[in-house]
């Protein structure tokens, strides 16, 4: 079975400094990673997605992952945390030969002026 | 165009009417799915649809009744709902890859829902 854990509900950052979202999967087979970030009443947007071609992933809007297999991890980076950032995150995990996305509980991104 | 576009935004229904729930994209994706999101939660799978079959129920009840009529076109039909129905519907779509498997998935703004 797959599951995926998100390490922190709320993170809380200045702007202009980096950004960490952690997550960490569980998957009997090599998975799919993605991370989405929903802005309040808003649908889910991608950001990026891990499919095992490169490990380090580059998303939309400055973001970027690492899949690191040998601590079953995805965490999410920014070098600089800018206002518009501010949003609830998700990493989801679908395993392979499965259908459905499994979601993280989600990360509150906050940022301080 | 990279869209699935949901209607309506809003909807505040009694617990004896009928309504639905629309959804459409024209990304030629083959898979197309319903998701509930209550506040502060992450999204839970409801359906799936795969080449306009019903591929997964996640045990929803019978009271939600998914349809899709086309394979742009995906609608969620609701009657008798209950208060703790309110929540928000987020309707996405992803291509079939290969080897029959879903590539990532595309969401629409979802549909907020309230029961009174």
């Amino acid at each position: 079975a797959q599951s995926v854990t998100q390490l922190d509900s709320h993170v809380s950052v200045s702007e202009g400094t980096p950004v960490l979202l952690r997550c960490n999967y569980s998957s009997s087979y090599s998975p799919s990673l993605f991370w989405y970030v929903q802005h309040p009443n808003k649908g889910l947007q991608l950001l990026l997605k891990y499919t095992s071609a490169a490990t380090l992933v580059k998303g939309i809007n400055g973001f970027e992952a690492e899949f690191k297999k040998s601590e079953t991890s995805f965490h999410l980076t920014k070098p600089s945390a800018h206002m518009s950032d501010a949003a609830e995150y998700f990493c989801v995990v679908r395993a392979t030969g499965r259908r459905a996305l499994t979601f993280g509980s989600g990360t509150r991104l906050q940022v301080q002026p | 165009d990279t869209e699935v576009t949901q209607t309506p935004k809003h909807l505040v229904m009694g617990m004896t009417n009928k309504k639905s729930l629309k959804c459409e994209q024209h990304m030629g994706h083959r898979a197309m799915y319903w998701y509930k999101q209550k506040a502060k939660k992450p999204p839970e799978l409801m359906f799936v649809y795969s080449y306009e079959k019903l591929s997964i129920n996640e045990s929803v009840p019978s009271r939600f009744s998914p349809e899709c009529p086309n394979s742009s076109l995906l609608n969620l039909h609701l009657h008798a709902l209950q208060p703790e129905d309110s929540a928000l519907y987020l309707c996405a779509s992803s291509r079939l890859g290969a080897t029959g498997l879903d590539t990532e998935a595309f969401f629409g703004q979802g549909t907020r829902l309230t029961v009174v």
